[in-house]
């Protein structure tokens, strides 16, 4: 089963413009990280954030993140077309080892 | 190449067939996962090794998937009796535990892609 909900799931936006993406999930957890997946290839990891902070930053990339609502956004600031890629967030549960991943939000940025 | 390697990357089998997939993770990687991802959705957890100990396994693990960790090192991924429900792509990941490290960063090999047919 899967933890996080993405949303939206899908998302459609011009070169230039900010894209953002929340993610939902059910349980605690100790930290919560965004990967990326281009087309048929493998994860890429982006950026974590831990249960006690309420925001990151990593060059065009910021990440929120409210454990009173289960919650967390990315936002990608100055979209490119190569930032065309479906984005997952993950969550490491309290008592478990094991990532859980939300179904993902498939971003295409229109040049 | 330091990172994840899978092979093979593509493997299209009969159903009723056994297939196996290789993972050889980054080499000081301890903690050792595979997942399954289906077309649009995210990838699922099958089951996860620290060193040569496989610590967990989920529901979606049926008897007719094995995987083992000889030595701690690389990994397989045996599925038997093939079913076109298994047509999906495996995807091998690694971390390091115990570096006090924040979190449990894991790194993704580039999947193997699994047809029955």
């Amino acid at each position: 089963s899967q933890q996080g909900e993405e949303d939206p799931q899908a998302l459609s936006i011009q070169e230039g413009e900010n894209a953002t993406m929340n993610c939902s999930y059910k349980t605690s957890i100790n930290n919560l990280q965004w990967y990326r997946q281009n087309s048929g290839r493998g994860l890429v990891h982006l950026i974590l954030i831990r249960s006690n902070e309420r925001e990151k930053h990593s060059g065009r990339l910021r990440v929120t993140l409210d454990t009173s609502k289960k919650s967390s956004s990315l936002l990608i600031t100055a979209s490119r077309a190569a930032d065309t890629a479906s984005y997952f967030c993950a969550t490491d549960a309290t008592g478990r080892r094991a990532l859980t991943f939300g179904s993902g939000t498939r971003l295409q940025v229109q040049p | 190449d330091t990172g994840v390697s899978q092979n093979p990357r593509h493997k299209i089998t009969k159903r009723g067939q056994n297939v196996t997939f290789r993972c050889d993770p980054i080499s000081e990687h301890n903690r050792l996962y595979w997942y399954r991802q289906t077309l649009g959705q995210g990838p699922e957890f099958l089951t996860y090794f620290q060193n040569e100990a496989q610590l967990e396994k989920s529901r979606l693990l049926s008897d007719r998937f094995s995987a083992e960790r000889p030595k701690g090192s690389f990994s397989t991924l045996e599925i038997q009796r093939t079913e076109q429900g298994d047509s999906a792509m495996y995807l091998c990941a690694s971390s390091l535990a115990g570096q006090g490290l924040v979190g449990n960063t894991i790194y993704f090999g580039e999947g193997s892609w699994l047809t029955v047919v």
